[in-house]
C-alpha cells in the first residue's frame, strides 16, 4: 500500500541555519511527489512538486527537494531559514488511477532567533 | 493557480446538529476533495466530489454522515450530520485543475468545534 513517512514530528532550527526535512514514501510505480506548507490557521500551500526529469526541484520561498529513487526519499531543504518559515510541512505522494494524494503526518518547524 | 474559499471559516455547534460547509473555486476544476484534519494530525481524505455523480467516499466515511454536493465545476458542499464532539476538526476542501496531475489547491479550512 502507498504511504508517506515523515520521521520527524518537529524540528527546531536557528534563524539563518540550513534546514532539511525528511520524507520517505512507499509506492510501486514512479511517484508524483509534493511538499506542502501550512501556516497556523491557514490551508495548505504547494511548495514544490516532482513528476519526472531532473531529480532536484526548485520551489517557492527558496525551498528545494531532491528525489532519490534508490532511497525512496524526497527530502526538503533550504539553505537559510527565516523566522517566517515556521509552519507545518507535509510531504505527499500522488496515487495514479484514482487522483488521490496521500499525506505524511507532517513535520512542525520551529525557528528560534 | 485556482483560489479556493470556504464558508464558514469556523463554527461552534451543538451535539446532534448539522453543519454545511461551502467551498467555492474561482475557476473550473475537474475534481474536488474534502479532507479532515484533526488537531495536530495530518489530512485524511473524506471523499472525492465530481460533478454529475455521487461522491466517492474513503473507508470509514459514509454518505449519511458526510453528504456532499457538487452542482457545478466551481462549487461543492460538505455537510457534517448529527455531530458529536469527535467531529471537532478542521475540514479542508481542495481542487485539482486537471492540468497538473495531482496538484491540488486548498481552501483555508473550516474549524469546527462540537460541544
Amino acid at each position: 500500500a502507498q504511504s508517506v513517512t515523515q520521521p520527524d514530528i518537529h524540528i527546531t532550527v536557528s534563524e539563518g541555519a540550513s534546514l532539511e526535512l525528511r520524507c520517505n514514501y512507499s509506492y510501486g510505480a514512479t511517484p508524483y511527489l509534493f511538499w506542502y506548507v501550512q501556516s497556523p490557521g491557514q490551508g495548505l500551500q504547494l511548495l514544490l512538486k516532482y513528476f519526472s526529469g531532473d531529480t532536484l526541484v526548485q520551489g517557492i520561498k527558496g525551498f528545494e527537494a531532491e528525489f532519490k529513487r534508490s532511497q525512496s526519499s524526497f527530502n526538503l531543504r533550504k539553505p537559510s531559514v527565516h523566522w517566517s518559515d515556521a509552519a507545518e510541512y507535509f510531504c505527499a505522494v500522488g496515487v495514479t488511477g484514482g487522483f488521490k494524494t496521500i499525506f505524511g503526518a507532517g513535520t512542525r518547524l520551529f525557528v528560534k532567533a | 493557480s485556482a483560489v479556493i474559499s470556504q464558508k464558514p471559516s469556523r463554527d461552534i455547534c451543538q451535539r446532534g446538529t448539522s453543519l454545511t460547509i461551502q467551498c467555492q473555486v474561482d475557476s473550473q476544476v475537474t475534481m474536488m476533495f474534502w479532507y479532515r484534519q484533526q488537531p495536530g494530525q495530518s489530512l485524511t481524505l473524506i471523499a472525492t466530489a465530481n460533478q454529475g455523480s455521487e461522491a466517492t467516499y474513503e473507508s470509514g466515511f459514509v454518505i449519511d454522515k458526510f453528504p456532499i454536493s457538487r452542482p457545478n465545476l466551481t462549487f461543492s458542499t460538505l455537510t457534517v450530520s448529527n455531530m458529536s464532539p469527535e467531529d471537532s476538526s478542521i475540514y479542508l476542501c481542495s481542487g485539482e485543475d486537471g492540468i497538473q496531475f495531482n496538484e491540488q489547491f486548498f481552501g483555508p479550512g473550516t474549524r469546527l468545534t462540537v460541544l
